[in-house]
């Protein structure tokens, strides 16, 4: 199973909106409505951003919302700060009852 | 609060076998699955392994990468989850991480114990 396919970097100023991209397969992405994402500051733990596609955990700011089209999952961080700058992944569930991750975003805030 | 506690990793040498565990609290283990994710240096993340809770038969899943080699585990009496690593090479070096695994998707993770493998 192949990584899904992330933008390595995507950088953007203070306030901006930015958009990640997540492309896998109509076995993955584009097959279940189970697409992830997750944030992940340097030394630290991933934290858990977006389940099912859309759902915002609780605890999560509403500046972080998921989208779906077709097979490719998408994140978008809405009036981006400072605190957003670190690494971003996706997950999918998979045809084979496994999973997968993205290959990962490096958000930079300019 | 939710916590998850892995120990085990270290120093280990290429063909030999490390059990790394994975120790909870906060919420009933019996009822949730259980997720090992490793992130090699300066990696991304990789999923490993999942193990369902007994309502769906403790039903283990693996990445390719690891199958015949690692095996997961758990014992819901102590809360704890297991990752039987064995034949490792220097491929297998990295932070692994345990999860809870809600549904299909990762909603509290561990800090992680490094595992290196080297000679």
């Amino acid at each position: 199973q192949s990584a899904l396919t992330q933008p390595a970097s995507v950088s953007g100023s203070p306030g901006q909106s930015i958009t990640i991209s997540c492309t896998g397969t109509s076995s993955d992405v584009g097959g279940y409505n189970y697409v992830s994402w997750y944030q992940q500051h340097p030394g630290k733990a991933p934290k858990l951003l977006i389940s099912e596609v859309t759902n915002r955990p609780s605890g999560v700011s509403n500046r972080f919302s998921g989208s779906k089209s077709g097979n490719t999952a998408s994140l978008t961080i809405s009036g981006l700060q400072a605190e957003d700058e670190a690494d971003y992944y996706c997950s999918s569930h998979t045809s084979s009852n496994t999973y997968v991750f993205g290959s990962g975003t490096k958000v930079t805030v300019l | 609060d939710v916590q998850l506690v892995e120990s085990g990793g270290g120093l280990v040498q290429p063909g030999r076998s490390l059990r790394l565990s994975c120790a909870t609290s906060g919420f009933t283990f019996g009822d949730y699955a259980i997720n090992w994710v490793r992130q090699a240096p300066g990696k991304g993340l990789e999923w490993v392994s999942f193990i369902r809770s007994k309502v769906y038969g403790r039903r283990t899943e693996s990445a390719a990468s690891v199958k015949g080699r690692f095996t997961i585990s758990r014992d819901d009496s102590k809360g704890i989850a297991y990752l039987q690593m064995n034949s490792l090479t220097t491929e297998d070096t990295a932070v692994y991480y345990c999860t809870r695994l809600r549904s299909s998707w990762a909603d509290y993770w561990g800090q992680g114990t490094l595992v290196t493998v080297s000679s």
